[in-house]
């Protein structure tokens, strides 16, 4: 059974803190590890697609690395501001089947409060 | 706006009813793919299919069934409808085969259903 963790589950900070989430997956068979954005009443939002053993990924204050060898990704929130509140879902993309079938982890809440 | 639509928004109906949620995908996608958001799971991958021919298969019930059309749209036919049925139905769409290398999936609003 292939498990994608993710912690903490959720997190309440205040406006300009910096924080940091992870998402833990297989070592073994890996393909592609994404990170989705899901804000309340809205539907997932692609954030990034990564690939590669050591990749950064950034998007204005939102940055992710990875880490294939240990099974883990880390995602960084510079300066949280209060529209960055949403559920942060990683999905591991196995290597083992041809197809696009993802595992979703079950998500890190973020509330970011002025 | 990702570009995928769901229809309908929002469904009620009975146990033992049955039920079709239908999916556009994006233009030029060819990939759809069906996921299921209960109360207390994360999102569960059903079912992808890929220019009409059903590719990966993940928990999906044997209630439940989908299918991709010649025009890329696809519907998930849900029968005999259970109590637990309810859920968040997300369809999404990707390029290609494999959405990994850049190719990420985008969601459409998703249906909500509620079994009664």
């Amino acid at each position: 059974i292939l498990n994608v963790e993710q912690s903490p589950q959720s997190l309440h900070v205040q406006e300009g803190d910096s924080t940091n989430f992870t998402c833990s997956f297989p070592s073994s068979n890996f393909y592609a590890l994404h990170w989705y954005r899901w804000e309340t009443a809205k539907s997932p939002e692609a954030l990034f697609v990564m690939t590669l053993n050591g990749d950064e990924k950034k998007k204005g204050r939102i940055s992710a690395t990875l880490n294939t060898k240990e099974g883990y990704s880390y995602l960084y929130i510079k300066g949280s501001q209060p529209e960055d509140s949403a559920t942060y879902l990683c999905a591991f993309h196995p290597g083992s089947s041809n197809t696009g079938k993802l595992i979703f982890g079950q998500g890190t809440t973020l509330q970011v409060k002025p | 706006d990702s570009g995928v639509t769901q229809t309908p928004k929002h469904l009620i109906t009975a146990t033992g009813q049955r039920v079709t949620l239908r999916c556009s995908p994006r233009s030029g996608d060819l990939s759809v793919y069906w996921y299921q958001q209960s109360l207390d799971q994360g999102l569960q991958f059903l079912i992808q299919y890929y220019n009409g021919e059903e590719r990966a298969k993940g928990n999906i019930l044997e209630r439940f069934s989908a299918q991709q059309f010649p025009d890329l749209h696809s519907e998930l036919n849900l029968s005999s409808l259970e109590l637990g049925d309810s859920a968040l139905y997300f369809c999404a769409s990707s390029v290609d085969l494999r959405s990994g290398q850049g190719s990420e999936q985008f969601f459409g609003p998703g249906t909500r259903l509620t079994v009664l």
